[in-house]
């Protein structure tokens, strides 16, 4: 089993659209979670980090996350033909000195 | 902000030479940074993790005397691929992790460096 899991995509929404990304995770006492996003030939940059159940919002973005399932996803509100990347989902174990694993992205394309 | 500066950007080498990426901290002291490799379509693969002054701890399956790191100063390291080969062809990215911020393991990229053995 995979550590962190994502559909592959490509994901496809209409502009205006919310989008929804999602991830899974294998390691349990996992405790920090993270999403980037990352255009083609450029490396990631960090959209959203979440730390305790629920949900957190920022701007058009929001990040949720269900440790008892395992479960982290992004919503992506008012998607725009600017947010088409691929987004990874990374995780990271019980301490601090634990390393973040990412998942393989989702791609997501928005159609204007 | 927090702006890491990856050099070159590209490079292209031929077989069987050694190739440095220099990985920066621009705003900020880094006591940790990572290497990552990526190939096309797939995701980030995480090869070392470097911390200042100690050696690098690599990954299962990373050459350490092939992907040389060294972590010199608080805003740099580096990674020397040597004696490439046109499998060694990749995007190699590095990150850092600011000081202090440890625990909340944030890290932040550089634009990383397309390396191309011919």
């Amino acid at each position: 089993q995979k550590e962190v899991e994502q559909n592959s995509g490509p994901l496809s929404v209409p502009e205006g659209a919310i989008a929804s990304l999602n991830c899974t995770y294998s390691d349990r006492v996992s405790q920090s979670f993270f999403w980037y996003r990352q255009y083609s030939g450029k490396s990631p940059e960090l959209i959203m980090s979440i730390y305790s159940n629920g949900d957190k919002e920022d701007g058009r973005f929001t990040a949720q996350l269900n440790k008892a399932s395992q479960y982290v996803s992004l919503l992506i509100r008012d998607s725009q033909p600017s947010d088409s990347a691929t987004y990874l989902c990374a995780v990271r174990g019980k301490t601090s000195y634990d390393k973040v694993i990412f998942g393989p992205g989702t791609s997501l394309s928005v159609i204007p | 902000g927090a702006v890491v500066s990856q050099h070159p950007s590209w490079v292209i080498c031929k077989s069987g030479t050694s190739v440095k990426i220099e990985c920066r901290s621009l705003d900020f002291q880094a006591t940790t940074m990572f290497w990552y490799r990526q190939f096309p379509k797939q995701s980030l693969m995480l090869m070392a993790t470097s911390n200042e002054g100690s050696k690098a701890t690599y990954e299962q399956g990373v050459e350490k005397d092939k992907f040389l790191i060294n972590h010199a100063s608080l805003t740099l390291s580096t990674l020397t691929v040597t004696s490439a080969h046109p499998e060694d062809s990749s995007f190699y990215i590095c990150s850092a992790v600011k000081a202090g911020l440890v625990a909340k393991n944030i890290q932040y990229f550089g634009a990383g460096t397309r390396l191309s053995v011919l």
